[in-house]
């Protein structure tokens, strides 16, 4: 069936360096990709997502482009900030709606 | 609404007692998920509602877990005689229609801990 793998954390990073998260997908069809994100105390929301092939879903500095080839959708991020410590959620959807376990980052000054 | 409206916040029960959770999605919006998140893990599928249609039920733990929802409107997650390890937050979410690409919107959750 449809499923995500997501890079396991804790990933802890200084201000300014480079983020990846990575995601791989296995899916049936032609899914959707999206991160979401949760940070302290709040509830999920949408970063940013992708349709199709190819595609590039982008947001508050964040990246991700949709790899079919590869089955992957891996979030990066140039230069992470402190407000960027959260928990990072790959997901899949056709119908369903298939998380990743998550991965927390912490960015410490 | 302007948002997914989940009910109560926070819940504190004892073990043996039945709780109902609620939550009121997006107007017009078709779809509605309960997930399930215990402290520090990630998110648990519980059950999906898509119109009219039969729910998908395969994320229920067991048989104290039940969900209803009347036509495209507020959802109630009921849990039956409850367990400490029903402690979690549990998130409803909803969205338009089945297009894979819409997206979903959670709520804050309802936060139950089961002493």
């Amino acid at each position: 069936g449809d499923s995500v793998t997501q890079m396991e954390g804790p990933v802890t990073l200084s201000e300014e360096a480079f983020l990846t998260i990575n995601c791989t997908y296995t899916a049936t069809g032609y899914p959707s990709l999206f991160w979401y994100v949760q940070y302290p105390g709040e509830g999920l929301q949408l970063l940013l997502k992708a349709t199709k092939a190819d595609d590039k879903g982008s947001n508050k500095g964040f990246e991700a482009t949709y790899r079919k080839e590869t089955t992957s959708f891996h979030l990066e991020k140039g230069s992470v900030q402190v407000s960027d410590s959260a928990v990072y959620f790959c997901a899949l959807t056709g119908n369903q709606f298939y998380f990743g376990t998550g991965t927390s980052l912490t960015v410490i000054p | 609404g302007a948002g997914v409206s989940q009910s109560p916040s926070n819940k504190v029960t004892e073990k043996g007692k039945d709780v109902e959770l609620r939550c009121d999605p997006i107007s017009g919006h078709t779809a509605l998920y309960w997930y399930r998140q215990r402290l520090g893990q990630g998110l648990e599928f519980l059950i999906y509602f898509q119109g009219n249609s039969a729910p998908d039920k395969s994320g229920l733990p067991s048989d104290r877990f039940s969900a209803e929802r009347t036509g495209e409107s507020v959802s109630t997650l009921t849990i039956q005689r409850t367990q400490q390890e029903d402690s979690a937050v549990y998130l409803c979410a909803s969205r338009v229609g089945l297009y894979s690409g819409n997206t979903i919107y959670f709520g804050e959750g309802s936060w139950l801990t089961v002493v």
